[in-house]
């Protein structure tokens, strides 16, 4: 089964709104990593956590992730249109095996 | 520096025909990934690559699909008899270090099985 389950599975906000995904996971992980796939095109690696790191952040971004929970989550603040995307949490695990979600629709609103 | 090449963009072809996709992953990069990502799920680890060797292809249905990466650096996926369900795009990746970047993935061929 897949790893790495999101939720919400779809989000609608408007523009200017924080959009918070969440992201689940059952084994151990060596660390964690955000993707934003536009429709129709290929993914885009956002950021990456490590197992022994607790929050990272990158423009916009924030991430957290709690290993004794086995779950991450990703902050986009002050969002735009063009973030409007599909988002994937995927964990890597030992051997370089990335693994991904099912992923969370985001929809911001103009 | 450049991304990760795929080719074709676009395949239809009938049940039971073969198919071949082509991946060139980013100079250096020793890591090659094969996904398949059936519209509206997340991508699915098909076969993972470590220069030429395969690392792991668990989830390879190795009845009908193959990979090569020949000398470490451009890999091949073929289908071979494609049925329905193999309708789906797929995603070449390379990772420069796995553990310390993201992986870039390709902008996939999108397989449409009629």
């Amino acid at each position: 089964s897949q790893q790495g389950e999101e939720d919400p599975q779809a989000l609608s906000i408007q523009e200017g709104e924080n959009a918070t995904m969440n992201c689940s996971y059952k084994t151990s992980i060596n660390n964690l990593q955000w993707y934003r796939q536009n429709s129709g095109r290929g993914l885009v690696h956002l950021i990456l956590i490590r197992s022994n790191e607790r929050e990272k952040h990158s423009g916009r971004l924030r991430v957290t992730l709690d290993t004794s929970k086995k779950s991450s989550s990703l902050l986009i603040t002050a969002s735009r249109a063009a973030d409007t995307a599909s988002y994937f949490c995927a964990k890597e695990t030992s051997g370089s095996r990335l693994t991904f979600g099912e992923g969370t629709q985001l929809t911001v609103n103009p | 520096e450049a991304g990760v090449a795929q080719s074709p963009r676009y395949k239809i072809i009938e049940k039971r025909q073969s198919v071949a996709f082509w991946c060139n992953p980013i100079s250096g990069h020793a890591t090659l990934y094969w996904y398949q990502q059936i519209l509206g799920q997340g991508p699915k680890l098909l076969i993972q690559f470590q220069n030429n060797g395969v690392v792991d292809d668990s989830q390879l249905p190795k009845d009908r699909f193959s990979a090569e990466r020949l000398k470490g650096v451009d890999s091949t996926l073929k289908i071979q008899p494609a049925k329905l369900e193999d309708s789906a795009v797929y995603l070449c990746a390379s990772s420069l270090e796995w553990g310390t970047y993201g992986y870039t993935f390709g902008s996939g061929t999108r397989l449409t099985v009629v």
